[in-house]
């Protein structure tokens, strides 16, 4: 059962574009949901993350937009660069210390 | 702040020997640390949590006997796979959690990673 729904799983995008990701969840119980970015050979690194009581949060040229009644969330990056190609995992959680679900991940390629 | 080592990066070992790979965390004390395990182009597979001084807990499907999980301190957890087999050959990761000034229980910092293969 794939708890996290996460799309597109590739998404190629020019620079100086928005990248959008999306997601999905079906646990009402998650109440923290963190993106993460992961290049090639490396561990995943925390982007940004909400809770449920807010309905965006902007970080930079990252933002997360979520919708509680419709139990999706998504990652917009605005301007996108080269650097950011990387593949980006959502992700949800029920609280500290636990363990965190994971999307599919989306390999984002931003072309010059 | 922050920050998750892991060692080794790497490693090769034979079919049938053991390996173990260390997770540390740096700079604050991680309460809970979790191992993920992830095939290439594939998400992260959580393995099993485990907190300080406690036993893990594995995920269903994960041979507990097999990988061999230790949270002796609140710095430390090391993941050994034991009698490796080809099919082990993976990217294994782990996170942890605490709190230390202004780190939330909520978040996960993650390590680099080991990339083991076993021939």
């Amino acid at each position: 059962q794939q708890q996290v729904k996460q799309s597109p799983q590739s998404l190629i995008v020019q620079k100086g574009g928005i990248s959008i990701i999306n997601c999905a969840y079906e646990n009402t119980a998650f109440d923290y949901f963190p993106w993460y970015q992961q290049f090639p050979g490396k561990g995943p690194a925390l982007l940004i993350a909400i809770r449920p009581d807010v309905s965006e949060k902007k970080e930079g040229r990252f933002t997360i937009s979520f919708n509680k009644s419709a139990k999706q969330f998504s990652l917009h990056i605005m301007d996108s660069q080269p650097g950011d190609s990387a593949t980006y995992f959502c992700a949800a959680s029920t609280g500290g210390y636990q363990k965190v679900t994971f999307g599919i991940g989306t390999k984002l390629q931003v072309i010059p | 702040g922050a920050v998750v080592s892991q060692h080794p990066s790497w490693v090769i070992c034979k079919s049938g020997t053991s390996v173990k790979i260390e997770c540390r965390s740096l700079d604050f004390q991680a309460t809970t640390m979790f191992w993920y395990r992830q095939f290439p182009k594939q998400s992260l597979m959580l393995m099993a949590t485990s907190n300080e001084g406690s036993k893990a807990t594995y995920e269903q499907g994960v041979e507990k006997d097999k990988f061999l999980i230790n949270h002796a301190s609140l710095t430390l957890s090391t993941l050994t796979v034991t009698s490796a087999h080809p099919e082990d050959s993976s990217f294994y990761i782990c996170s942890a959690s605490g709190t230390s000034g202004t780190l939330s229980s909520y978040e996960q910092y993650f390590g680099p990673g080991t990339r083991l293969t076993v021939t």
